[in-house]
């Protein structure tokens, strides 16, 4: 049981646009700073978004982040097949066991 | 260019110790933080704990605590994890990441090591 909740799985087609939930709480996504992270078949993750928004150079625009509250959105545009991989939130939890929190992982298929 | 090389692929028998090591390149070693995630077969990943290469400071997961060590090599730029006591479930990917912290606030992992395999079997 991940302490950030993301749909195991989401599809679309290609060229279309699809977006991955990350909820939490207070002690983690509602006063932290969530990143996203791509992986890749048998690869490692790489970082897609940081500090909720902002993305790495390298990174294409059809790539976005958001966060309201306690809850935290990918959006990915134009999608490609590519693009199918993981998707995994991540932030910290300054409860008392502070640390880092990773979701749950999202399967994207791109039809 | 920045880059994490990880050691090789390690088979332990229960109840043994692994060390995994992590060669920094590319950057200051000591401006960043170094974090430790594993990722067991068809799994998610799971975040270990991480260490201040600035000043050796360490924050770990607690499920883990008492069972990890986490240390730096400033002279060689290189990070490591020692897991002990391990058991079948620490049979898993392990991978080292850059750990952005700055200001008392976590920022991401922005580098990641090619990841170790570590398996664990009597």
């Amino acid at each position: 049981q991940s302490v950030l909740t993301q749909p195991p799985s989401v599809s679309a087609a290609p060229g279309q646009k699809v977006t991955i939930s990350c909820s939490g709480s207070s002690s983690n996504i509602g006063n932290n700073y969530v990143s996203w992270y791509q992986q890749l078949p048998g690869t490692a993750p790489k970082l897609l978004i940081y500090e909720n928004n902002k993305r790495p150079s390298g990174i294409p625009d059809r790539f976005s982040g958001s966060k309201s509250g306690t809850s935290a959105t990918l959006g990915i545009t134009g999608l490609q097949t590519g693009d199918e991989a993981d998707y995994y939130c991540g932030t910290w939890d300054s409860s008392l066991s502070a640390g880092g929190v990773f979701g749950g992982g999202t399967k994207l298929t791109v039809l | 260019q920045v880059q994490l090389v990880q050691s090789g692929a390690e088979v332990k028998k229960p109840g043994a110790s692994v060390k995994v090591s992590c060669k920094a390149s590319g950057y200051t070693f000591t401006s960043y933080g170094i974090s430790w995630v594993r990722q067991a077969p068809g799994q998610g990943l799971e975040w270990m704990g991480w260490i201040s290469a600035y000043n050796g400071n360490t924050n770990y997961a607690q499920k883990l605590q008492g069972r990890v060590t986490m240390t730096t090599d400033t002279s060689t730029s290189t990070a490591y994890m020692e897991l002990r006591s391990l058991r079948s479930d620490d049979t898993a990917v392990y991978y080292c990441a850059r750990f952005l912290w700055f200001g008392e606030l976590f920022y991401g992992m922005d580098v990641w090591g090619q990841g170790t395999t570590v398996t664990v079997s009597s």
